[in-house]
């Protein structure tokens, strides 16, 4: 049972517009939320985290939000630029330093 | 400062066939692990090493071997290789403390088994 789920295999916005994609969890032990970008035929790339203390987090164009309540959590970008095209991944963390990823969500911004 | 460099980059063996996928990292941190990454599975953790000298298994540890070598380098074994264990292999590197600190990956391995 997948215990970090992203519904959304992908995602299409135009350029300028917002971005949002979603994430589920259903391990109430998690307290630690990260989001990571892929190209590819490299690596993921830490992009924005946000501890369970917090309901949001900003960082330039991106901001996560965290409803605990829902176990969900979500990745707004604003706007959005071509370049954002990418895998996203949203983590899971309540141990030491290992993470639960979901199954990434595919953004393409389009012009 | 290379970061999290993986060797190799592409691989195919056939079945039954060994090989050790290596991985070093030069940012002196202290965790290291070994992911796969499967079309809508996500990256899966196959084996984690907290410290030097000691490895732990992941979520799907089985048909694999770890090795943390020292500080540096962690590697990951396939003793007998199998069609199911096709897929892009990731290492990551982080601090270890505290927990929250972000992990960072290696551009990967593409492993095709026969």
């Amino acid at each position: 049972d997948q215990q970090v789920k992203q519904n959304s295999p992908s995602l299409s916005v135009q350029e300028g517009r917002i971005s949002i994609l979603n994430c589920d969890y259903t391990n109430s032990m998690f307290d630690y939320f990260l989001w990571y970008k892929k190209y590819p035929a490299e690596g993921p790339t830490f992009l924005i985290s946000i501890s369970s203390i917090k309901d949001k987090n900003e960082d330039g164009r991106f901001t996560v939000f965290l409803n605990k309540s829902a176990k969900h959590l979500s990745l707004h970008i604003v706007p959005s630029q071509p370049g954002d095209s990418a895998v996203y991944f949203c983590a899971a963390g309540g141990g030491y330093n290992k993470l639960i990823f979901g199954a990434g969500t595919r953004l393409a911004v389009h012009p | 400062n290379a970061g999290v460099t993986q060797t190799p980059k592409f691989q195919v063996l056939k079945t039954g066939q060994s090989m050790t996928l290596q991985c070093a990292q030069d940012m002196n941190h202290n965790s290291m692990y070994w992911y796969r990454q499967d079309p809508g599975m996500g990256l899966r953790l196959i084996y984690y090493s907290a410290s030097e000298g000691t490895t732990d298994k992941g979520e799907v540890p089985n048909g694999y071997n770890v090795s943390r070598l020292n500080k540096r380098e962690f590697s990951l074994r396939l003793e007998s290789a199998a069609p199911s264990q096709t897929s892009v292999y990731f290492c990551a590197s982080s601090v270890g403390r505290p927990k929250e600190e972000t992990q960072y990956f290696g551009p990967g391995t593409r492993l095709l088994v026969l």
